[in-house]
């Protein structure tokens, strides 16, 4: 079974520019969650998704981020325009739905690498 | 507000030797849960352990093992007889364990710990 694949691995832009990261999770997985880590900082939250909906966007770090999950399949984020500080590792994950109290762990990809100049 | 905080930014260890990694956490909720994940080199997150705030049981996976103390709001994390292959960054996590997204709801990491296990 393929694991959560994000694309691309690495993107390079100027500032100004936009780019659109895009993840897969796992065929079956409801639950979609972005995080990020800039150099040196702790991977932090960025929003979850289940199916198509935004559960929790509190981590999205200004306008200029626009995630979508249309169809609950894949999800991409989109930063318009890029400035420097956004510059990091873009980490998508996904879980199944949790039943009656149970669920797995949540199964990240290998992440994104944004560099902004 | 919650909080992971691995104050080992970098452990370099020789084939063979015993490694613990340490994890504080801050948390106000009664219910929580701690992660430790690997990130080798290839740059994916791989999930080692999930323990929830009600089961203060350590356990053991092989060579690792992980010693959970709510008292000191500690989850630790050894690994005994390492191996170069051990050689990664490993996270400590925890989350909220609300809603739909269960225990993987909204986690927060510490800033990692870089191992190198030289042979």
């Amino acid at each position: 079974e393929a694991g959560v694949t994000q694309f691309p691995s690495h993107s390079v832009i100027e500032k100004g520019q936009t780019v659109t990261l895009r993840c897969d999770p796992i065929s079956g997985h409801d639950n979609l969650y972005w995080y990020r880590r800039v150099m040196g900082k702790e991977i932090k939250f960025l929003l979850h998704f289940v199916k198509e909906s935004k559960q929790d966007e509190s981590g999205m770090p200004n306008n200029r981020f626009l995630a979508e999950r249309t169809g609950g399949t894949y999800s991409t984020l989109k930063v318009q325009p890029a400035e420097l500080e956004d510059s990091g590792v873009y980490f998508c994950a996904s879980s199944p739905l949790r039943h009656g109290g149970a669920d797995t762990e949540a199964f990240f990809g290998q992440g994104t690498r944004l560099t902004v100049v | 507000a919650q909080k992971v905080t691995q104050a080992q930014t970098e452990i370099s260890v020789v084939e063979k030797e015993d490694v613990t990694l340490d994890c504080v956490y801050e948390t106000r909720d009664t219910t929580y849960y701690l992660f430790w994940y690997k990130q080798p080199p290839s740059g994916e997150l791989v999930f080692l352990i999930r323990r929830n705030s009600f089961d203060e049981q350590n356990e053991i996976s092989g060579r690792y093992s992980w010693n959970f103390q709510k008292s000191t709001s500690s989850f630790n994390f050894t690994i005994t007889a390492s191996q170069v292959v051990d050689s990664a960054v490993y996270f400590c996590a925890l989350s909220e364990a609300r809603g739909s997204g269960g225990s993987n709801y909204k986690l927060t990491f510490g800033k990692g710990t870089l191992l190198t296990v030289n042979p």
